[in-house]
């Protein structure tokens, strides 16, 4: 079965500095990837999708994600941050194999933007 | 319309009630989803429906009864609920039932079950 570890529970940078949160997949054949963030006592919104196309995949509000098979990993990026963009990040998978219509989450990184 | 509505946004219940949980989408997407979300946990699939049939369940609790009346609209039935239970639930939807083009996500009931 699919699944993905997200490294660090939680992640504080300084406004203006780089973010970066770590997801890896575990599957020896690429699967569908995902990042969604979710602020307190909202539903999850998807910033962006890795579904077997470019690598180097562009979401809203600046963030990217690089698909990288020889890592395992999708990790998110985000050049400058804002104090905005505290929240609760998921990355999730699905295993397009199997045919499964359904996504299974990592546990989470909060972010913290520090003024 | 972008969105999925779900009501309502909070919900308080004792055990012995018996309550719905509403989602409508109107973005002709044919597969929604039930998730659960406990304080700090990831979302938890509960159900699917793949053109308005039930084609996953994720061994729920009987006490959790999902029905999807057309393709918009999606609800979900609780009754005899325990505290355990209490939790944001999020529903979903999606183009089609393949994940390709990622869900659409409502802002969730948070139930608390007294």
């Amino acid at each position: 079965a699919q699944s993905v570890t997200q490294l660090g529970s939680h992640v504080s940078v300084s406004e203006g500095a780089l973010v970066l949160l770590r997801c890896n997949y575990s599957s020896s054949v690429p699967p569908y990837l995902f990042w969604y963030v979710q602020y307190p006592n909202q539903g999850l919104q998807l910033l962006l999708k890795y579904t077997s196309a470019a690598t180097l995949v562009k979401g809203i509000n600046d963030f990217e994600a690089e698909f990288k098979k020889s890592e395992t990993s999708f990790h998110l990026t985000k050049p400058s941050a804002h104090m905005s963009d505290a929240a609760e990040y998921f990355c999730a998978v699905s295993d397009p194999q199997t045919g499964a219509n359904n996504l299974f989450f990592g546990t989470g990184t909060r972010l913290t933007v520090i003024p | 319309d972008t969105e999925v509505t779900q009501t309502p946004k909070h919900l308080v219940m004792g055990m012995t009630n018996k309550k719905s949980l509403k989602c409508e989408q109107h973005m002709g997407h044919r597969a929604m989803y039930w998730y659960k979300q406990k304080a700090k946990k990831p979302p938890e699939l509960m159900f699917v429906y793949s053109y308005e049939k039930l084609s996953i369940n994720e061994s729920v609790p009987s006490r959790f009864s999902p029905e999807c009346p057309n393709s918009s609209l999606l609800n979900l039935h609780l009754h005899a609920l325990q505290p355990e239970d209490s939790a944001l639930y999020l529903c979903a939807s999606s183009q089609d039932p393949t994940v390709v083009y990622g869900y659409t996500f409502g802002s969730g009931t948070r139930l608390t079950v007294v």
